[in-house]
């Protein structure tokens, strides 16, 4: 049984950092790549950032991109997501999501970030 | 960013009827490769998404064949043969064919 099981949330003040980890089991991680999707109170679904199988491509959605970092360890079977110089607008629900080639597929429970001075 | 453009956004259906989602995007989802990318989640009140269906029509395992997806270029179905009490949430598609990925506002399904 495929299991994501997501860490490290919490509250932080704007401009302030915060890692997400995301511990994968039950498939083999090295052969899919991996995202993180988040969701506002309240709102609808937004992809964040990917990560190749092997670490060497990654892709940001736009409003990210240069402060959030996504990283992952395949021996340790570990994603994570380095966010720095948070805003407000960043307090979501965050989710791990393993992907085939293109396609999202099974989703960690989430773990919650609240950015609030 | 490829819009998708999900109706009606609230769908109320009395159980054992059917029901249908129309999920629009922006431009086609067609990829070079000849696929077509996208996807159908589910998510139920207080869950985390579960997808339903992949690359147009692919049920995911364990999904009841209740479920159906259908559609080509950027104009894509969601089709429920008969609603059940587990059906309720809020579903949403996702085209994965253009960075960034994006997703539909989402409709909310409940039982009349």
């Amino acid at each position: 049984e495929v299991q994501l099981v997501e860490s490290g949330g919490g509250l932080v003040q704007p401009g302030g950092s915060l890692r997400l980890s995301c511990t994968a089991s039950g498939f083999t991680f090295s052969n899919y790549w991996m995202s993180w999707v988040r969701q506002a109170p309240g709102k609808g679904l937004e992809w964040v950032a990917n990560i190749k199988e092997d670490g060497s491509d990654k892709y940001y959605v736009d409003s990210v991109r240069g402060r959030f970092t996504i990283s992952r360890d395949n021996a340790e079977n570990s994603l994570s997501l380095q966010m720095n110089s948070l805003r407000v607008e960043d307090t979501a629900v965050y989710y791990c999501v393993s992907n085939t080639w293109k396609n999202l597929e099974s989703w960690g429970q989430g773990t919650v970030v609240t950015v609030s001075s | 960013d490829v819009v998708m453009t999900q109706s009606p956004l609230s769908l109320p259906v009395t159980l054992g009827q059917p029901a249908s989602i129309s999920c629009r995007s922006g431009q086609s989802l067609v990829y070079s490769d000849g696929n077509t990318y996208l996807n159908w989640f589910l998510q139920r009140p207080g869950q985390s998404p579960r997808r339903l269906i992949y690359k147009v029509s692919n049920r995911d395992s364990g999904v009841p064949d209740r479920f159906s997806g259908s559609g080509s270029g950027t104009d894509f179905t969601l089709k429920i043969s008969r609603v059940e009490a587990e059906d309720v949430g809020v579903y949403y598609c996702m085209q994965g064919t253009h960075w960034p990925y994006t997703f539909g506002q989402g409709t909310k399904l409940e039982i009349k």
